[in-house]
């Protein structure tokens, strides 16, 4: 079946513009994740939607940066006035439950360049 | 903190060698661990996990054991191949939490 997709691929933008990335889930999987990997940093948690409850933003770097999860299964991550610093690859994942050690499924990643 | 040390690479062995990248874990709690593998331009893939102590994960000709002892999750592999060249990443999910934590990732490199 089709796995975790996310769009664009790449993106480069300017220093201070907002940007948009998408994520679309396995269907069927109830837990979505982004991560977010760079040279500096490593892999990083930034935010988790599990079915209708209040997701958990403990990872988000600042009030730059949000998300959405619509009816449950596209998710798109903004990230307004972008830095330098944001330059990274943006992953998503989803699993079928939180619960346990649920395999997540991560997607092909959009590369951000922010110039 | 929760955290995962791994072997800092890169890592560059002949085809046919024996594998070994060391991952250490600190933890509250139980973790279930994990080695994840990102080929060249591809997305991370789960290789192999294991969820409770002694457990072996083993997957692709890749094994790693879940020695609570030595808080470790080193992954091994007798002979690899060219196709295996790739970074690793091992991780951990502790009970109840919501998200992986990674380590930095060790780049393998199998010559011909």
């Amino acid at each position: 079946g089709a796995g975790v997709s996310q769009s664009p691929s790449n993106k480069v933008t300017e220093k201070g513009k907002d940007v948009e990335l998408r994520c679309d889930p396995i269907s069927g999987h109830t837990a979505l994740y982004w991560y977010r990997q760079s040279l500096g940093q490593g892999l990083e948690f930034l935010i988790y939607f599990q079915g209708n409850s209040a997701p958990d933003k403990s990872g988000l770097p600042s009030d730059r940066f949000s998300a959405e999860r619509t009816g449950g299964s596209v998710s798109t991550l903004t990230i307004q006035r972008t830095q330098q610093e944001d330059s990274a690859v943006y992953l998503c994942a989803s699993s079928l439950t939180l619960f346990g050690a649920d395999t997540q499924y991560f997607g092909p990643g959009t590369r951000l360049t922010v110039l | 903190g929760d955290s995962v040390t791994q072997m800092e690479g890169p890592v560059t062995l002949s085809e046919e060698a024996f594998l070994t990248i060391n991952c250490t874990y600190t933890a509250t709690g139980y973790p279930s661990l994990f080695w994840y593998v990102q080929y060249p331009g591809e997305g991370l893939q789960l290789l192999l996990k294991a969820t409770k102590a002694d457990d072996k994960g083993s997957n692709k000709g890749f094994e790693a054991t879940y020695r609570k002892e030595t808080t470790s999750f080193h992954l091994e592999k007798g002979s690899v191949q060219v196709s295996d060249s790739a970074v690793y990443f091992c991780a951990l999910k502790l009970t109840g939490a919501n998200n992986l934590f990674f380590g930095t990732g060790t780049r393998l490199t199998v010559i011909p």
